[in-house]
């Protein structure tokens, strides 16, 4: 069945330094991936997407990246800040307009 | 003000009793989702719909149901045979067509069964 894997489960970073997160899909026919945040006891937001005609796209510290052949995306998150500790989660969205998660990346910036 | 809205916040049963889960948005989205998240554990389908009068089970299904009878509102009813209920409970909606687009989440319920 469809299945979306995503590392690390945790991250820690110093506060400025980069942070990078994996997903990898099983369900060829996906076609959108979007990433979300989740802060505590919070709903999930969207901080970025990408479309599978599209290779990378960026929005001012956070970009995306789509490698289609490998099945891969990843979220880049650059001058890491307090403020983006949260939970992320890639999905991967399939033509039947059902979305799949990852299993989130608790991300910790130290200051 | 548009957006999708989950009532209620926190809810508590006690075991073998059902209980239902509010979701309504006015997003005008044909599609609505189910979603369970447990405690460090990522977000699992539980059932989703397409379009009114239509709904397809997720990946953990059992012990759940659903109806769509209005494009607006998606109840999730947690039944008896649900062995381990005690969860976060999001809904979400989205657009369909050919516009990939993001899900929109309400603000979750919160569901404790002693």
């Amino acid at each position: 069945g469809e299945n979306v894997e995503q590392h690390p489960s945790t991250l820690s970073v110093q506060e400025g330094d980069s942070a990078v997160i994996k997903c990898t899909y099983s369900d060829s026919a996906s076609n959108y991936f979007p990433w979300y945040k989740q802060e505590l006891g919070k709903r999930p937001q969207l901080i970025i997407d990408i479309r599978s005609n599209v290779g990378e796209k960026k929005d001012q510290r956070i970009a995306v990246t789509l490698n289609k052949t490998a099945k891969h995306f990843s979220l880049h998150i650059t001058e890491t800040q307090p403020e983006d500790s949260a939970v992320y989660f890639c999905a991967a969205r399939s033509g039947t307009y059902k979305y799949i998660f990852g299993t989130g990346t608790r991300l910790k910036v130290l200051a | 003000d548009g957006g999708i809205t989950q009532s209620p916040k926190y809810l508590f049963r006690k075991e073998g009793q059902n209980v239902t889960l509010s979701c309504e948005q006015n997003l005008n989205h044909d599609a609505m989702y189910w979603y369970r998240q447990d405690p460090g554990q990522g977000l699992r389908l539980i059932y989703y719909s397409q379009i009114v009068n239509d709904f397809q089970k997720g990946d953990i299904a059992e012990g759940y149901s659903v109806s769509r009878e209005k494009k607006e509102s998606f109840p999730l009813t947690v039944t008896s045979a649900q062995k381990n209920p005690t969860a976060f409970y999001l809904c979400a909606s989205s657009k369909t067509g050919t516009a990939n687009t993001e899900a929109f989440f309400g603000q979750g319920t919160r569901l404790t069964v002693v």
